[in-house]
C-alpha cells in the first residue's frame, strides 16, 4: 500500500526554527509538494522536490533524499502567522497526489 | 482573477437527499479534482479531470457522480446523501497533474 508519514503535532516557540519531517513509500516517485493549510482555510502550495537535495524559499525550505523515502520542511524565524497544518503530498507513478495527514505546528510566544 | 472558487460553502442535509457542489476555476488549468478531508486523515481524492470531457475515479469514489462539460467547471454530485458524507470538500485545479494544484476556499457539508 501507499503511505506516508508525518507527525501529528509539533510545538516552537517564535523566532526559532523547526523541522517537519516526512517519510513515504509510495508505487513510484514523480515528485514531492509540501503544502500550509491555516484552520478552516484551504491548503496553499509552499514547495515541490522532485531530485535530490535542499530548495529554499525565503524563511522555508525543503530537503528530498528519494533513497531515503524522506523529506523535511525547515521553517526558520517562526513567525505567530505560520501556526498552521502543513501537509506532505506525494506524486506517484500515476501522477496522483498521495496526501500525509498534515502536521500541526503550534507557535508559542 | 478569482481563482477557485466553490459554492456552497456551507450545506446540511438529511440522509437520502441530493445535491450539487459547484466548482470554477479562471486560470485555464486542465486538470480539476475534487477532494474530501476528514479530521485526522489527508486529503482523499474522490475523482479527477484530466481534461475537458473526461473524468476518472480517484480514491473514494462510491455515492459520487461528477460531471467536466466545459473547461473551467467541474461538477460534484451526492445521489443519495449519507452521514459517512459529512466532511469538508476540496475542489483543486492545475494546468496538468505534475504543476502544484490551487484549492477552492471548501465546502463544509453536514449530513444528518
Amino acid at each position: 500500500g501507499q503511505n506516508i508519514d508525518q507527525p501529528t503535532e509539533m510545538t516552537a516557540t517564535e523566532g526559532a526554527i523547526v523541522q517537519i519531517n516526512c517519510t513515504y513509500q509510495t508505487s513510484g516517485f514523480n515528485g514531492l509538494f509540501w503544502y500550509q493549510q491555516h484552520a478552516g482555510e484551504a491548503p496553499t502550495f509552499l514547495s515541490y522536490n522532485v531530485l535530490d537535495g535542499l530548495e529554499e524559499k525565503g524563511r522555508f525550505s525543503s530537503f528530498l533524499s528519494r533513497s531515503k523515502g524522506y523529506s523535511y520542511l525547515l521553517l526558520k524565524e517562526l513567525q505567530m502567522k505560520d501556526s498552521a497544518s502543513y501537509l506532505c503530498a506525494v506524486l506517484d507513478s500515476n501522477y496522483q497526489l498521495i496526501w500525509g495527514a498534515g502536521t500541526k505546528l503550534i507557535i508559542k510566544p | 482573477n478569482a481563482g477557485v472558487t466553490q459554492t456552497p460553502k456551507f450545506q446540511v442535509l438529511k440522509t437520502g437527499q441530493s445535491m450539487t457542489l459547484q466548482c470554477a476555476q479562471d486560470m485555464n488549468h486542465n486538470s480539476m479534482y475534487w477532494y474530501r478531508q476528514d479530521p485526522g486523515m489527508g486529503l482523499r481524492l474522490i475523482y479527477y479531470s484530466a481534461s475537458e470531457g473526461t473524468t476518472d475515479k480517484g480514491e473514494v469514489p462510491d455515492g459520487y457522480n461528477v460531471s467536466r462539460l466545459k473547461k473551467q467547471n467541474f461538477l460534484l454530485g451526492l445521489e443519495s446523501a449519507a452521514p459517512s458524507q459529512t466532511s469538508v470538500y476540496f475542489c483543486a485545479s492545475s494546468y496538468s497533474s505534475e504543476q502544484s494544484q490551487y484549492f477552492g476556499p471548501g465546502t463544509r457539508l453536514t449530513v444528518l
